[in-house]
């Protein structure tokens, strides 16, 4: 059982390129998120889907896109990378939470991307 | 002022040792507490989950709220050198979750 896979593990890009993260899992989950992770401030949700076909913007939607074609995956796209863009990007899935609307349960090991 | 504060560490102890992690919040419209280990290069992993003032327990990791300090703490008994991670708080109510940027642990053999 993978859980939650992403792809890929590390990437180099130049300012404005673009580029796409993969997200899976097997755990036939509702609800998928998007992360970014920087030093001294925490996780923050970027964009989320409670189900195949459905996204909505996080707390920091600006520069990214999202997208949800199957129940299993979720892509997180940049457009037009920029430096402040450079963080550690982690998805995470889980079921229709119980009370908490975000209750992430399980998370991949994360895209480590850095905009030169 | 952040929504949660959490010490960022390091906190080092020796094995055996009592761990107290702790996260304060500001505005009582958040209801659910969550606890998550990261280890290096790797996701986190949820841990504890709760809802109410009070303790929870899991084995020799328990959770406790004070909704009216706005105190959250993880409690880790029995330290271990694989106890050694990054410790997340996270709150969430109805329509959003914020984290904690996470308190460094280190556990000395």
């Amino acid at each position: 059982n993978a859980g939650v896979t992403q792809t890929p593990k590390f990437r180099v890009l130049k300012t404005g390129q673009s580029m796409t993260l993969l997200c899976a899992q097997d755990m036939n989950h509702e609800y998928m998120y998007w992360y970014r992770q920087d030093p001294g401030m925490g996780l923050r949700l970027i964009h989320y889907s409670v189900g195949e076909g459905t996204t909505a913007k996080g707390e920091v939607p600006d520069g990214y896109n999202v997208s949800r074609l199957k129940k299993q995956n979720f892509l997180l796209g940049l457009e037009s990378a920029a430096p402040s863009q450079t963080s550690v990007y982690f998805c995470a899935s889980s079921p229709e939470p119980q009370g908490a609307a975000y209750q992430p349960q399980h998370f991949g090991d994360g895209t480590r991307l850095s905009i030169l | 002022q952040k929504e949660v504060e959490q010490d960022p560490g390091p906190l080092s102890v020796p094995e055996g040792a009592i761990v107290s992690l702790n996260c304060t919040y500001s505005n009582s419209a958040f209801q659910y507490f969550m606890w998550y280990r990261q280890y290096s290069r790797k996701g986190p992993e949820l841990l504890m989950y709760t809802y109410s003032s009070g303790n929870k327990e899991d084995g020799r990791f328990t959770a406790q709220v004070d909704k009216s300090s706005k105190y959250i703490s993880l409690f880790i008994r029995d330290s271990q050198p694989s106890d050694s991670a990054t410790y997340l708080c996270a709150i969430s109510s109805a329509s959003k979750i914020i984290f904690g940027s996470g308190t460094r642990l280190s556990i000395r053999p």
